[in-house]
């Protein structure tokens, strides 16, 4: 059973251009977290999605990030006009839906680290 | 905003002692909490989770404490070893939505 899965797994970009980060959540889960990591420090909750939905969206700047996770497909986190403070590493974590009081265990990728130039 | 902070940043333990993490949380309505381990370059691994309904739980080599009078949580690792050296992270959570992360514990062991 696969994990999830987070590609590219290195993404460097120049001011100004876009990046998009792409996730696969594991099989049989259908909600998706995005989180952003800087260097030495914890990681922060960006967006939490199910298909087709934003759910909560608080922890994600208003303007240049947008996130989908569409029927078909993985989730994907972009950035349009990077500047050399996205520079961090983007975490994706999915999780299934099991009722629990409280939230479910969140499974992360990999990762992506992005680097601006 | 939230908070949930570690006590030390750095802890380092001899090979075969047991190691203790510490984790304080502010919201008082949190009711699930996780321990993850992240070694470098690599995303965060969930090692044990407890709901507030519970004040300890076990697992293989690790416990996880839970004191929801002083909001504070703890990963005890019994005979740690060095495939345990990596940083610790506690999480929290009273929505499911999101999970509020500490800054995170790095732990050394040393052979």
């Amino acid at each position: 059973n696969a994990g999830v899965m987070q590609n590219p797994r290195h993404l460097v970009r120049r001011r100004g251009q876009e990046a998009r980060l792409r996730c696969s959540p594991m099989k049989g889960h259908s909600h998706v977290y995005w989180y952003r990591q800087l260097p030495e420090e914890g990681l922060k909750f960006m967006v939490y999605l199910q298909k087709e939905n934003i759910i909560d969206e608080s922890g994600m700047p208003k303007e240049r990030f947008s996130a989908e996770f569409p029927k078909e497909g993985p989730s994907i986190l972009r950035i349009q006009q990077v500047v050399r403070g996205d520079s961090a590493a983007y975490f994706c974590a999915s999780s299934p839906y099991t009722g629990g009081a409280g939230g479910d265990t969140q499974y992360f990728g990999p990762g992506t680290r992005l680097t601006v130039l | 905003g939230e908070s949930v902070g570690l006590h030390l940043p750095t802890l380092s333990v001899q090979e075969g002692d047991n190691s203790i993490i510490n984790c304080a949380y502010s919201n008082s309505a949190s009711d699930y909490f996780i321990w993850y381990k992240q070694e470098s370059g690599k995303g965060p691994q969930f090692i044990i989770d407890i709901r507030s309904n519970m004040d300890k739980r076990q697992g293989q080599r690790v416990t996880v404490l839970l004191n929801k009078t002083v909001k504070h949580l703890s990963l005890q690792i019994a005979a740690t070893q060095p495939g345990d050296s990596a940083v610790y992270f506690c999480a929290e959570t009273n929505t499911g939505n999101q999970f509020y992360f500490g800054t995170g514990t790095s732990l050394t062991v040393i052979p």
